[in-house]
């Protein structure tokens, strides 16, 4: 069965510079959701997006923006990079809750890892 | 506040033995599902149960059950049979319907040969 498929899965970048991670979520699901997992620590929920419109924004910083195309694609725009932003950065996608074969499950990606030098 | 409580940072068991993990969760909601995911040192989030808590009866996977105490609002996950193979990082996580998942603190556990 089709996943979640993230791109790059490793990125290194210096300080102040801009990054992009995308992510493709399977196929006829409707929600997409950015997780930042730093070293040690639990995943912290960014931001989300429904029929890409935004529907949900957590610890994201304003530094960050993100977007969900019309192929349902997302990406994860970083700028100003800084040391404490390298992590890695999941993400995760489901169908609505009432709609086909739904489990309430988020479907990870394998993850971007992002090293800020 | 953080809404799903891991109090077991690290936790130990002997091959082919039990263990349990805790997780205690905060909600004022009556439906939502809880999850365990297993994260090995690759870092991929696997989902080990889910549980619907408008459900009593305890899901089982395999190896792995739950204790779900709603009005507790606790939610352990034992292991039976221990293996290596699941040494690994456990994190407890909540979700409420169509909304964002949120996670505990996780817990790691070493299994001993």
């Amino acid at each position: 069965a089709a996943g979640v498929i993230q791109s790059p899965r490793h990125l290194i970048k210096e300080k102040r510079e801009t990054a992009t991670l995308k992510c493709y979520p399977i196929p006829r699901h409707d929600t997409v959701y950015w997780y930042q997992q730093g070293p040690g620590q639990d995943p912290q929920f960014l931001i989300s997006f429904y029929e890409k419109m935004q529907s949900d924004k957590g610890s994201i910083p304003d530094r960050f923006s993100a977007q969900q195309f019309s192929d349902y694609h997302s990406e994860l725009n970083m700028s100003s990079l800084e040391l404490g932003d390298s992590a890695l950065y999941f993400c995760a996608s489901s169908s609505t809750l009432g709609q086909g074969e739904n489990t309430g499950e988020l479907f990870f990606g394998e993850g971007s890892r992002l090293t800020v030098l | 506040a953080q809404t799903v409580t891991q109090s077991q940072p690290e936790m130990s068991v002997q091959e082919a033995e039990t263990v349990t993990l805790s997780c205690t969760y905060d909600t004022s909601e009556s439906d939502y599902y809880l999850f365990w995911y297993k994260q090995p040192p690759s870092r991929q989030m696997i989902l080990v149960i889910r549980q619907e808590a408008y459900k009593q009866q305890n899901a089982t996977e395999n190896r792995f059950s739950v204790n779900f105490q709603k009005a507790a609002k606790s939610f352990s996950l034992k292991i039976s049979d221990s293996q290596l193979g699941d040494a690994a990082m456990y994190f407890c996580a909540y979700r409420r319907y169509n909304n964002d998942m949120r996670f505990g603190a996780g817990t790691r556990l070493t299994v001993k040969p």
